[in-house]
């Protein structure tokens, strides 16, 4: 089946820095990738829809100077968190619509700390 | 606008007992209607999904929901369950060209 692959699955920053997190499409092409971002105990937010070759979709609310998002082939999308603070902090998950009828993979998440 | 509700934020069985987790919808047209899994510190697992056709959809692990369009309702059940099943669960809705919204989840416990 469809796989989605995301790395890191965890990573540790200092506040000010940045961090790239990727979600790559291995078995299939992706033309529309999508970044979610989950609370301890809550539901998946959408932040951003990631379309090849265009800029990305943000969702009302989410600063896109802070959460940039590159999509530059049909397989790779990254998120890169700007100038990280603690409140950044959360579990960012991406997915990919796979080319079956509605089917959507999911990454395995990355969880990022922010000290 | 689409929305999803789950009742019941946590839901705690015994092993071997029937799982049951609701989700209701709320769209204006026909919905795609999706259950997922997801273990701890990891990303989503597509258990089953309804699109169009059966209403009673088998998914993996032993998983089925059925679409009742009458009560907007596509509850999740098991009749058995195991140990392995305890994770979080969400519904999700999407319609042709509309994102996926999903529910705040259910949490489900299996006692020994």
């Amino acid at each position: 089946g469809a796989v989605v692959s995301q790395h890191p699955s965890w990573v540790i920053c200092k506040s000010g820095t940045s961090v790239k997190i990727e979600c790559r499409s291995l078995d299939f092409q992706a033309t529309t990738m999508f970044w979610y971002r989950q609370f301890p105990k809550q539901s998946l937010m959408l932040m951003a829809t990631s379309n090849e070759g265009s800029k990305a979709t943000y969702e009302q609310g989410v600063e896109k100077d802070k959460f940039l998002i590159n999509h530059a082939s049909l397989t790779l999308s990254t998120l890169t968190v700007t100038s990280a603070h603690p409140e950044d902090s959360s579990f960012y998950i991406c997915s990919a619509r796979d080319g079956s009828n509605y089917g959507y993979t999911f990454g395995s998440g990355t969880r990022l700390t922010v000290v | 606008a689409q929305s999803v509700t789950q009742l019941g934020s946590h839901v705690s069985v015994s092993e071997g007992a029937l799982v049951l987790l609701r989700c209701n919808y709320s769209s204006s047209v026909p919905p795609y209607l999706f259950w997922y899994v997801q273990y701890p510190n990891q990303g989503l697992q597509l258990l089953l999904k309804y699109t169009t056709g059966a209403t009673l959809v088998k998914g993996i692990n032993g998983f089925e929901a059925e679409f009742k369009k009458s009560e907007t309702s596509f509850h999740l059940t098991k009749p058995s369950a195991h140990m392995s099943d305890a994770a979080e669960y969400f519904c999700a809705v999407t319609t042709p060209g509309q994102n996926f919204v999903f529910g705040p989840g259910t949490r489900l416990s299996v006692l020994p």
